[in-house]
């Protein structure tokens, strides 16, 4: 059976400081993982991974993934407030995504 | 439309009732995906619509769920004789041809929060 597995569960950090969330996972078949950033109801996109060691960027976000081991990291550099939210992480096997239970980031002033 | 569409956007519905949800995909996307997330917990595959494909229903958790899509366009979930466990947000994502299109993802719309009393 496919698992995604994030850790921390939760996460409470001060502005402006770097985190880093992890995601592992066993899935046969696998293509590609997708972060997302869930602040209400409709999770947002972040990035998509298919290549091993190549980072993906967007500002203060970055995400790698390590094909080997089975695992991929998204970091947070200066954190704000508005980085509060559930970060989720899932693995694209076949027509389906699996998410993992995802990472509550809570930022404070 | 500009992004996935979801409504109602809550609904309360007393236990043994049926309710039904309805998404609209964006325009154009071939591929839609129902999936629940329960209060506090990750995201569970329902159902997922492929074009004009059979659906793959493996994600449904009892035969009192059922989806339906005509085309490309609009899905409708059907809860039948809602338990309280069926409680939670239902969300619908839309996509192009996934895996095919690298750097997009899927596009999920904001949910519909049901709550079964």
């Amino acid at each position: 059976e496919d698992k995604v597995v994030q850790s921390p569960l939760s996460l409470v950090v001060h502005e402006g400081d770097t985190v880093t969330l992890n995601c592992s996972y066993e899935v046969t078949n696998f293509r590609s993982l997708l972060w997302y950033k869930q602040e209400k109801k409709a999770p947002t996109f972040l990035f998509m991974l298919t290549s091993s060691g190549i980072e993906k960027k967007s500002g203060r976000l970055s995400s790698i993934l390590d094909k080997k081991e089975l695992f991929s990291i998204l970091n947070i550099t200066a954190t704000q407030t508005g980085d509060s939210a559930i970060y989720l992480c899932a693995v694209v096997r076949g027509s389906r995504l699996t998410f993992g239970e995802g990472t509550q980031l809570t930022v404070n002033p | 439309g500009a992004g996935v569409s979801q409504s109602p956007s809550n609904k309360v519905t007393e236990k043994g009732k049926d309710v039904e949800l309805r998404c609209d995909p964006i325009s154009g996307h071939t591929a839609l995906y129902w999936y629940r997330q329960r209060l506090g917990q990750g995201l569970e595959f329902l159902i997922y619509f492929q074009g004009n494909s059979a659906p793959d229903k493996s994600g449904l958790p009892s035969d009192r769920f059922s989806a339906e899509r005509t085309g490309e366009s609009v899905s409708t979930l059907t809860i039948q004789r809602t338990q309280q466990e069926d409680s939670a947000v239902y969300l619908c994502a839309s996509s192009p041809i996934p895996w095919l299109i690298p750097n997009y993802g899927y596009t999920f719309g904001s949910g519909t929060r049901l709550t079964v009393v």
